[in-house]
């Protein structure tokens, strides 16, 4: 079993929806828990952390359910700029950076 | 700000051939990355340095790959002889690593090395 496992995808959209992406966590251990977005051929970047009480960051709502061990991103009112891949993230061990990604949910948002 | 510096940004190498790449992490960074990313998965990490020591190395293919940070600044990843599954973008990324808490200390990537093994 993976440590984090994502739907692949594609999500296509059109603007204006809301979507929703779920990701599993093996490790009921796990602390730390973030969300990363990667455009077609450039780095990952930091899209929000996830907070045991949930968070929320403009368009994007992430949540944490402990017990289920899954993690979920909501975007709201997409716009074409979202278009992504959404890579989910997860600190496995408190004391260290060691981060395990997902392999990514691919969005595709049309007009 | 400059961000993290990698280079070079793409290689082709035939299998069994030596390839280097280089990082330059944020400035004060005291922790770097080497990331492997295959196409359609996320990144997985393969070795990271706290200054100039290794903290975790557990997935780098020790028989093949090997990485420094001699003076804890840039760092080198090389992978000598080179197998055709190791094509695959190989990312750089560096963060504070002062704080102990990763909500307050982000991994900053850059844009990654893109190497084909033919």
């Amino acid at each position: 079993r993976k440590e984090v496992e994502q739907d692949p995808g594609p999500f296509n959209v059109p603007e204006g929806a809301t979507v929703a992406f779920n990701c599993t966590y093996s490790n009921s251990a796990s602390q730390s828990f973030f969300w990363y977005r990667q455009d077609c051929r450039k780095e990952p970047k930091l899209l929000m952390s996830v907070y045991s009480s949930g968070n929320e960051d403009g368009r994007f709502t992430a949540q944490l359910n402990r017990a289920s061990q899954y993690i979920s991103l909501l975007i709201r009112d997409s716009k074409l700029s979202d278009s992504a891949t959404y890579l989910c993230v997860v600190n496995p061990i408190d004391s260290s950076y060691k981060l395990i990604f997902g392999s990514g949910t691919r969005l595709l948002v049309r007009p | 700000e400059a961000g993290v510096a990698q280079s070079p940004r793409y290689k082709i190498i035939e299998k069994r051939q030596s390839v280097a790449f280089w990082c330059n992490p944020i400035s004060g960074h005291a922790t770097l990355y080497w990331y492997q990313q295959i196409l359609g998965q996320g990144p997985k990490l393969l070795i990271q340095f706290q200054n100039n020591g290794v903290v975790d190395d557990s997935q780098l293919p020790k028989d093949r790959f090997s990485a420094e940070r001699l003076k804890g600044v840039d760092s080198t990843l090389k992978i000598q002889p080179a197998k055709l599954e190791d094509s695959a973008v190989y990312l750089c990324a560096s963060s504070l690593g002062t704080t102990g808490n990763l909500f307050t200390d982000t991994q900053y990537f850059g844009p990654g090395t893109r190497l084909t093994v033919l």
